[in-house]
């Protein structure tokens, strides 16, 4: 069974940096099938993917235009696990982050989902 | 990017009743839409993919329906623990999008 644990905090100041991260147990960060995603959740934009990052013979990133310019995420393989990083934060990124599994790349459903963590953008 | 539109916003059901709930993309997604159950304070459960395919462990009151652009979730007899929101994802296109949610309350 598949669990992922999030961990980071949950109060950021603005244009500081938003860091979290996603262990995983049960699979394997380096799978050459699932990729491993963050998405948020506030009550002014729903929910809305981020980004993710996958390995197939090497490791790639994707990212959401809306915050392409500013976010990072990437593997630990050492760990087994997978962080994200989002640059010069305002109040609009305060929102509950998630990470997720996306089965393989042609079945980009989430299953399953980190316990999710509020982080407040405030001074 | 394909914007996804569910019906109603909230829908007042008595238990042992049937809802239908209702999502609406912008442009054809196939059948790649999946459909999740959120509890307050729990992250979002998948509980359906390829429109009509239950996600391990999903009972069967809850079934999957549509292609292309007109997509319902039906619950067949509604249980005390089903009362959520509910919300609709397209992944045929990217970036992938989630609808807005509908919110299932007991009458």
């Amino acid at each position: 069974q598949v669990q992922l644990q999030q961990s980071g905090p949950g109060l950021v100041k603005p244009s500081q940096t938003l860091s979290l991260t996603c262990a995983i147990s049960g699979d394997n960060v380096s799978s050459n099938s699932a990729a491993w995603n963050w998405i948020r959740q506030s009550p002014s934009r729903g929910l809305e993917w981020l980004g993710k990052t996958y390995y197939r013979s090497k490791w790639y990133s994707d990212y959401a235009v809306s915050v392409k310019s500013r976010i990072t995420i990437n593997p630990d393989t050492s760990k087994n696990q997978f962080s994200l990083q989002l640059h010069s934060v305002t109040p609009e990124d305060t929102a509950v982050y998630y990470c997720a599994r996306a089965y393989s790349s042609s079945a980009n459903w989430f299953d399953p989902w980190g316990q999710g963590t509020l982080v407040t953008v405030s001074s | 990017e394909i914007v996804m539109t569910q019906s109603p916003a909230t829908l007042s059901v008595s238990p042992g009743e049937r809802a239908t709930l209702s999502c609406r993309a912008s442009q054809s997604v196939s059948i790649n839409l999946a459909w999740y159950q959120q509890k307050p304070g729990q992250a979002p459960r998948l509980l359906i993919y390829g429109a009509s395919t239950r996600a391990t462990g999903v009972p069967a009151r809850f079934s999957g329906n549509g292609s292309g652009t007109e997509f319902t979730l039906t619950i067949s007899s509604l249980q005390s623990e089903d009362f959520a929101v509910y919300y609709c994802q397209q992944y045929n296109n990217w970036p992938l999008t989630f609808g807005g949610g509908t919110k299932v309350e007991i009458k």
